[in-house]
């Protein structure tokens, strides 16, 4: 059961262009997401969150945009860069309960391979 | 800078073998990880603890893994016996976690396992 999907596996861009990497979840009950970039042979890093009060937020070139009646996020890079190249995760996390099991766990999809061509 | 550090970074092995892989959290994080990656499912978590008590275990095969944090310096992932279906990067992770808030992990590096 894949709470969160990214359904693009790779996108290729052009330098300077922009870059659009999606992602859809199915629990409702999300009330942050995150995104984390990855180079080869190195752990995820993390690049940018959104609430999911929220319908975007903006970190220099990175901005997310959060659609909760869709249950779909963006992740938009402007201009795009050829060391932008790497694995981009989408995570989500479900309310954290003192209590739970859910205590700050993050649900991640599958990853979009972005190339950036110079 | 803090960092995850995970050991070891490469590990072959042949199949039935014990495969022991490490991991020293962040000083202070109260939360630690343990996600695999593979090509289908993507970062499939496998275990956590909170203040090194272990929450959900649930993503992992019973019978052949274990994940233990003997204290608040080291988190071990165990599989015994190892099958080439076990190959893979894992991934540990460390976070402070807040009721309130974004929650951001810190990733190690990652050890790549391969079982022949």
């Amino acid at each position: 059961d894949q709470q969160v999907k990214q359904n693009s596996p790779s996108l290729s861009v052009q330098e300077g262009r922009i870059s659009i990497l999606n992602c859809d979840y199915t629990n409702s009950m999300f009330d942050y997401f995150l995104w984390y970039k990855k180079y080869p042979a190195e752990g995820p890093t993390f690049l940018i969150s959104i609430s999911s009060i929220k319908d975007k937020n903006e970190d220099g070139r990175f901005t997310v945009f959060l659609n909760k009646s869709a249950k779909h996020l963006s992740l938009h890079i402007v201009p795009s860069q050829p060391g932008d190249s790497a694995v981009y995760f989408c995570a989500a996390r479900a309310p954290t309960n003192a209590g739970g099991t859910s205590y700050g766990k993050l649900t991640f999809g599958q990853g979009t391979i972005l190339t950036v061509h110079p | 800078d803090a960092r995850v550090t995970q050991t070891p970074r490469h590990k072959v092995t042949e199949m039935g073998q014990e495969v022991t892989m490490r991991c020293q959290p962040i000083l202070g994080h109260n939360t630690v990880f343990w996600y695999r990656q593979t090509m289908m499912q993507g970062l499939e978590l496998l275990a956590y603890f909170r203040n090194r008590a272990p929450l959900d275990d649930s993503g992992m095969p019973k019978d052949r893994f274990s994940a233990e944090m003997p204290d608040a310096t080291l988190a071990t992932l165990k599989i015994q016996p190892s099958e080439p279906r076990d190959s893979a990067v894992y991934f540990c992770a460390s976070g402070l976690v807040r009721l309130s808030g974004a929650n951001v992990l810190t990733f190690g590096a990652g050890s790549r396992l391969t079982v022949l």
